[in-house]
């Protein structure tokens, strides 16, 4: 079983919805979770962290429910600027604290 | 401000060449470093990491080796390349345990 599961998507959305995307992860010595962003043929870009208690950057919010090991993201009002390949990340004490990433959900948000 | 680089962004090259790829982190002292390879419609698979000089440690068997010869630098390579070996390879680095990471800008590696 691969260690970081997402949803495979694509997610065809009309700017300004809300969409959700989902992860589990299953080493549950897992300690630290972020969400990267990566657009076509670039490198992935940090888009937030995850805390226990939730939190929030302005269009995004992320949770994180450490005893299902579920991480979710939520987009609101999407921009065509939204348009990118999600990848969710979880990070443990083994390979040197290495991250380790999701296959990522692609988003592309239409006019 | 903390910087990485990677280059080159492109190559091509010929099955049985010789690799080298290399990558330098400016700004922060004893990083930990990280390669990873994106093969075509897959995940980020991480190759090596190295937690301090001269100490690498490897993910998975391959036709690759990693090395780090000064604290921040850290270099890819193969003796021989594969057609297996194409891919986008990243490097990436981060400040200390269970912090985000960052990249380089990748190189496309292409065999032919």
């Amino acid at each position: 079983r691969k260690e970081v599961e997402q949803d495979p998507g694509p997610f065809n959305v009309p700017e300004g919805a809300t969409v959700a995307f989902n992860c589990t992860y299953s080493n549950s010595a897992s300690q630290s979770f972020f969400w990267y962003r990566q657009d076509c043929r670039k490198e992935p870009k940090l888009l937030m962290s995850v805390y226990s208690s939730g939190n929030e950057d302005g269009r995004f919010t992320a949770q994180l429910n450490r005893a299902s090991q579920y991480i979710s993201l939520l987009i609101r009002d999407s921009k065509l600027s939204d348009s990118a390949t999600y990848l969710c990340v979880v990070s443990n004490s083994n390979s040197g604290y290495a991250l380790n990433f999701g296959k990522g959900t692609s988003l592309l948000v239409t006019p | 401000s903390q910087t990485i680089h990677q280059w080159p962004a492109t190559l091509v090259q010929p099955v049985g060449s010789p690799l080298s790829l290399e990558c330098t982190v400016e700004g922060t002292s004893n990083p930990n470093l990280y390669w990873y390879r994106q093969a075509a419609g897959r995940g980020l698979q991480l190759l090596f990491y190295s937690v301090g000089i001269g100490q690498i440690s490897s993910e998975v068997p391959q036709n690759l080796s990693a090395s780090r010869p000064q604290d921040r630098q850290f270099i890819l390579s193969s003796k021989k390349l594969l057609l297996s070996d194409s891919g986008f390879y990243l490097c990436a680095f981060n400040r200390a345990g269970n912090t985000e990471a960052f990249f380089g800008q990748g190189t496309r590696l292409t065999v032919v």
